[in-house]
């Protein structure tokens, strides 16, 4: 099955600054990618996702790029702010199947 | 809107026993996913329901079940617990390709 992998597992930035998270999937059938953020106590939230047919998307401060060849995808987030600070998730989906990477925990310091 | 919604919130139980948790899927949502997420770990796949029927499941034993109801809810059963069985369960439910997380059932064995 797809294999996602996440890095880095933990990322701390300055208020304003950016932070990228990287993904690697296996299967190049995947065509479906998106970024979820959990905070504390709650469930993971859908932040933007990408599809197969689509370089870079982005959603004001939030930023996603797909790279098919390589098989990797990232995440980006510009002016960062001390609310940013959660867990993300990056996931890949082939057919109805979707499997996520393990997880960055990005620390935003004010 | 409602979203996604599981019970119990919490849930502690002692090793050998059974445990049942629930998911009320948003309306109109016939898919409900589940997944484990272990202290520290990321979301890793256990089953797959859609219109009443297992479609998939992850890597996990067999005492690991599960069922969807006509009302597209879903329970998800774990026997003879195990202390490793600790985690929080997820439940999400899908439209097109997104999924809808709900905030978990944290389960502990003591």
């Amino acid at each position: 099955g797809e294999n996602v992998e996440q890095h880095p597992s933990t990322l701390s930035v300055q208020e304003g600054d950016s932070a990228v998270i990287k993904c690697t999937y296996s299967d190049s059938a995947s065509n479906y990618f998106p970024w979820y953020k959990q905070e504390l106590g709650k469930g993971p939230q859908l932040i933007i996702d990408i599809r197969s047919n689509v370089g870079e998307k982005k959603d004001q401060r939030i930023a996603v790029t797909l790279n098919k060849t390589a098989k990797h995808f990232s995440l980006h987030i510009t002016e960062t702010q001390p609310e940013d600070s959660a867990v993300y998730f990056c996931a890949a989906r082939i057919s109805m199947d979707m499997r996520f990477g393990a997880g960055t925990r990005l620390t935003v310091k004010p | 809107e409602a979203g996604v919604t599981q019970s119990p919130t919490h849930l502690i139980k002692t090793r050998g026993q059974q445990a049942t948790l629930r998911c009320s899927p948003i309306s109109g949502h016939t898919s409900v996913y589940w997944y484990q997420q272990a202290l520290g770990l990321g979301l890793q796949f256990l089953l797959w329901y859609d219109e009443g029927e297992e479609r998939n499941r992850g890597n996990f034993p067999p005492r690991f079940s599960g069922r969807q109801f006509p009302n597209y809810s879903s329970e998800l059963n774990v026997n003879a617990l195990e202390l490793e069985d600790s985690a929080l369960y997820l439940c999400a439910t899908r439209r097109d390709e997104k999924l809808f997380f709900g905030s978990g059932t944290q389960l502990s064995v003591l």
